[in-house]
């Protein structure tokens, strides 16, 4: 059973970037479709924020393609979350999750990592 | 661009039937936006429990299934039990994108 595990700050200040990996385990990262980022603001509903396959093709929503960058790293079996020009608005609950292909869903998740933006 | 729209907020009585819908701004959902809902629990992330519109999971229980009705996406619990108080979302397959509804805040009372 694939297992991840989201880790980064908890904290970054305003105007700065956000770096977040996610661990995969159970299962190497090259097996699976797509592996996505999704977050949600405290109190409030989810965000997709992007997604990349396991051969590199990314896909970002409109709201944010100008500031995130998804990457891959099959060496150490995870993926990263790279989101500039942070601001309160960007505090939320990041998660990971894979995306099996065929249109399967999104079985499996991280247990998500509370990202505060302050000074 | 997408928005996607779902019910707030729903109450059900336990043992009772509701369905919770999911609509698009940019037209019908289809089978094509490949429907997916999830629940999430207070504290929790969230945990699919019906994908390409009404597949289930194995450890989904029977009492969710998923449809589509009169243009949307939908959610169908029926013989709501206490534990299916939790928020909902739905997920549709926009342009080569995911796009979440609001989500909607399920009340067993």
């Amino acid at each position: 059973q694939v297992q991840l595990q989201e880790s980064g700050p908890g904290l970054v200040e305003p105007s700065g970037t956000l770096s977040l990996t996610c661990a995969v385990s159970g299962g190497s990262i090259s097996t699976y479709a797509w592996w996505s980022w999704v977050r949600q603001p405290p109190g409030k509903g989810l965000e997709w924020i992007g997604e990349i396959s396991n051969s590199g093709i990314t896909k970002y929503a409109p709201a944010l393609q100008s500031r995130v960058t998804i990457s891959l790293d099959k060496s150490k079996n995870q993926f990263s979350l790279n989101l500039s020009s942070m601001t309160a608005a960007d505090t939320a609950i990041y998660y990971c999750a894979k995306v099996l292909s065929n249109f399967q869903g999104f079985p499996n998740w991280g247990q998500g990592t509370l990202v505060s933006v302050s000074s | 661009q997408t928005v996607v729209t779902q019910e707030p907020s729903l109450t059900v009585s336990p043992g009772g039937t509701v369905t919770l819908t999911c609509d698009s701004n940019t037209g019908a959902v289809t089978s094509g936006n490949y429907p997916i809902w999830f629940q999430q629990r207070p504290g929790q992330a969230p945990r699919e429990l019906i994908y390409r519109t009404s597949d289930r999971h194995a450890w989904t229980p029977a009492r969710f299934s998923g449809s589509l009705l009169g243009g949307k996406a939908a959610l169908t619990l029926s013989g709501v039990q206490p534990e299916d108080e939790a928020d909902y979302y739905c997920l549709l397959y926009c342009g080569d994108l995911w796009v979440f509804g609001g989500g909607t805040k399920l009340t067993v009372l």
